[in-house]
C-alpha cells in the first residue's frame, strides 16, 4: 500500500521559535496532501489542504500566516509553525490520497508531537 | 452542521468475543463512510470503506454495516485479540469525489482483555 513518511516524530521547542514538519509520499505521487491537528482524545481536525504547485486551502479559523504550508513537489509537503506558542502544542498529522486507491482513502504519516515550552 | 458521534468511553471486551463499535451521524447521509485504526502516538491506518448503497462489507475478522435509515454504521471485530486494542475512528465523506471531504469522529478506545 501507499506509504507516507512524516518527520520529525517529536519536537520540543522554545516559545517564539519556528518548527518545520515534513511529509513525504514514498511510493506514489500526491498532488494533494492534508494537514490535521489532534488534541488528546479529540478527533482529527483538518487544518489545510496542500496542493502541489499552488497555494494551500486553509480551514476556517486556521491562521495561514502562522501555519505555512509548502507543497513544492509531488512527493513533499511541509508545514511550518511560525512563532510557536504553548497553545500550539499538539499532535500534527499529514496524509495523502493516492490516485491508485481512487483518492478515496487516506494514508497517514506517523504524526509529529509538538511541545512548545 | 453535521455531527459524528462515537462512544467516547472506552469499550472493554474479553478476548475471543466480538467487539462492536458504533458510529452515528446527523442530518444527511454521506457518500461513503470509512473506519480507521489509530494507535497511541501514531497516525490512523485505513481499515474499511463502505458506500451509501452498500449494507455490509467484510475483511477478514472485520465487518462494517451501514444503515442510512438509522444513520448509523457498526464496526465489528470477531474473535477479538489483545492486539486489536486501539482507538477506532469513523470518517464520513459527503463530497463523494475524494478524501478531501472526510470528517472524522472522536474515536472509540477499544481494550481487549486477555
Amino acid at each position: 500500500g501507499a506509504v507516507v513518511s512524516q518527520h520529525p516524530s517529536r519536537v520540543i521547542c522554545k516559545s517564539g521559535t519556528s518548527v518545520k514538519i515534513e511529509c513525504r509520499s514514498l511510493d506514489f505521487q500526491a498532488t494533494t496532501m492534508f494537514w490535521y491537528r489532534q488534541f488528546p482524545k479529540q478527533s482529527l481536525m483538518l487544518m489545510a489542504t496542500s496542493n502541489e504547485g499552488s497555494k494551500a486551502t486553509y480551514e476556517q479559523g486556521v491562521e495561514k500566516d502562522k501555519f505555512l504550508i509548502n507543497h513544492a513537489s509531488l512527493t513533499l509537503s511541509t508545514l511550518t509553525v511560525t512563532s510557536a506558542h504553548p497553545e500550539d502544542s499538539s499532535f500534527y498529522i499529514c496524509s495523502a490520497s493516492s490516485p491508485a486507491a481512487t483518492n478515496e482513502k487516506l494514508f497517514f504519516g506517523s504524526g509529529t508531537q509538538l511541545s512548545v515550552l | 452542521s453535521q455531527k459524528i458521534e462515537q462512544n467516547s468511553e472506552a469499550l472493554n471486551i474479553q478476548e475471543g468475543k466480538t467487539a462492536t463499535l458504533t458510529c452515528n451521524y446527523t442530518n444527511y447521509s454521506p457518500a461513503y463512510l470509512q473506519w480507521y485504526r489509530q494507535d497511541p502516538g501514531r497516525g490512523p491506518v485505513f481499515l474499511l470503506l463502505i458506500r451509501e448503497n452498500e449494507k455490509e462489507k467484510r475483511k477478514e475478522r472485520l465487518k462494517v454495516t451501514f444503515d442510512t435509515t438509522l444513520k448509523q454504521s457498526l464496526f465489528h471485530i470477531t474473535a477479538s485479540q489483545p492486539a486489536d486494542s486501539a482507538t477506532y475512528l469513523c470518517a464520513l465523506s459527503y463530497s463523494g469525489g475524494g478524501a478531501d471531504g472526510l470528517t472524522f469522529g472522536k474515536g472509540t478506545h477499544l481494550i481487549i482483555q486477555p
